[in-house]
């Protein structure tokens, strides 16, 4: 099946600092891509949905100048966020749909962040 | 806007037996998808099994099928056989129909597999 991959898959990073997040469809072009965050024990909450070449739409609640998303390509998508505080730690997820076929959704692995 | 409602947190079922989790949800569309995903440990999101909402006929695969009750917006999922591979939590998702439309999600329901 589909892969899509999340890179790192765990980072730790102090108060203050950026940290970036990257997600790639490994062998289908993503045409969207979204962005999940999930506290622990806690369902997936979508941040933001981004199309190829286009801004992204944000969720209401979540701030677009601290989570920037970028869908640069067809296979890559990356989530910055910015002056990270330790309530920023998360766990964030992302999935891509597939732009050819039935147009299938695949989900990342992950991406756990830590700020100190 | 659409919800999607799992009233069960915490389920649990002996190894081989079988176990139904509950998922309503509530829209005003016609056209949709509904899914059902499992999350183990790894936390790595696995598509269990999918309903279009156009489909009369019940979703099944292996071991895992649904009861989707359209006009009563329900969608529950029976998992038979429990193994202990089943551990995990179970997510109920909407869909509009639509190529760049979002999952919404219910909040989950936990399932432990005992042996």
């Amino acid at each position: 099946g589909a892969v899509v991959s999340q890179h790192p898959s765990w980072v730790i990073c102090k108060s203050g600092t950026s940290v970036k997040i990257e997600c790639r469809s490994l062998d289908f072009q993503a045409t969207t891509m979204f962005w999940y965050r999930q506290f622990p024990k806690q369902s997936l909450m979508l941040m933001a949905t981004s199309n190829e070449g286009s801004k992204a739409t944000y969720e209401q609640g979540v701030e677009k100048d601290k989570f920037l998303i970028n869908h640069a390509s067809l296979t890559l998508s990356t989530l910055t966020v910015t002056s990270a505080h330790p309530e920023d730690s998360s766990f964030y997820i992302c999935s891509a749909r597939d732009g050819t076929g039935l147009g299938r959704l695949y989900f990342g692995p992950g991406t756990r962040l830590t700020v100190t | 806007a659409q919800t999607v409602t799992q009233s069960q947190p915490e389920m649990s079922v002996q190894e081989a037996e079988t176990v139904t989790l509950s998922c309503t949800y509530d829209t005003s569309e016609n056209n949709y998808y509904l899914f059902w995903y499992k999350q183990p440990p790894s936390r790595q999101m696995i598509l269990v099994i999918r309903q279009e909402a156009y489909k009369q006929q019940n979703a099944t695969e292996n071991r895992f099928s649904v009861n989707f009750q359209k006009a009563a917006k329900s969608f529950s999922l029976k998992i038979s056989d429990s193994q202990l591979g089943d551990t995990a939590m179970y997510f109920c998702a909407f869909n509009r129909q639509g190529g760049s439309e979002k999952l919404v999600f219910g909040k989950g329901t936990k399932l432990t597999v005992n042996p």
